[in-house]
């Protein structure tokens, strides 16, 4: 089966940084286009940021340019997402995705 | 970039109706959308992948259909734990915008 889990959200300040990581199981991730997507309170959906198989090409919302950056280890089975220059606006619950999976989701709050 | 646009945004409907939800992409996506329902703090939930195969444990009054840059989802016969918001995505990408389903 596959599996997506979510590890590293939390509590930050404005400005601040968090590393988001999210582990695969049950596929070779290499195959996969990954990426993540995000809900704040009271929103719908958004398309945060994807990754090509190999990690060659990378590509983002463009509220988040320059600020977050995704990456991969294919060999590890792993794929992050570095958040720096974190605003209120990016409160929101973080999914890793592949295709249409979803892991469960993490909750990043950016907050004084 | 491929945009996706979702209509209608509301959607008053009355449990056994049959009703349609569209989403159209600013280019050819081929078939690589899905469907999503969420209900009020709930994480989404697919319900449709590749344009129309139903994800495991859907109810088949759930379909969808399209290629390219139009895509639908029907729900045929509504029930009242239909009451939701839909979301289409473009694998990897953009969401529309959502389409609430409310009691008429």
């Amino acid at each position: 089966d596959v599996q997506l889990v979510e590890s590293g959200g939390g509590l930050v300040q404005p400005g601040g940084s968090l590393r988001l990581s999210c582990e695969a199981s049950g596929f070779t991730l290499s195959d996969y286009w990954m990426s993540w997507v995000r809900q704040a309170p009271g929103k719908g959906m958004e398309w945060v940021a994807s990754i090509k198989y190999d990690g060659s090409q990378m590509f983002y919302v463009e509220s988040v340019k320059g600020r977050f950056t995704i990456s991969r280890d294919n060999a590890k089975n792993s794929l992050s997402l570095q958040m720096n220059s974190l605003r209120a606006d990016d409160t929101a619950v973080y999914y890793c995705a592949r295709d249409h999976l979803w892991g469960q989701g993490i909750l990043v709050t950016v907050s004084s | 970039d491929i945009q996706m646009t979702q209509s209608p945004s509301t959607l008053s409907a009355s449990a056994g109706d049959r009703v349609t939800i569209t989403c159209r992409a600013s280019q050819s996506i081929n078939e690589w959308m899905a469907w999503y329902q969420q209900k009020p703090g709930k994480a989404p939930k697919v319900l449709i992948y590749e344009s129309s195969r139903l994800a495991n444990g859907v109810p088949s009054r759930f379909s969808g259909s399209g290629f390219g840059t139009e895509f639908t989802l029907t729900i045929s016969g509504l029930q009242p734990d239909d009451f939701a918001t839909y979301y289409c995505q473009h694998y990897n990408t953009h969401f529309g915008q959502g389409t609430r389903v409310e009691i008429k």
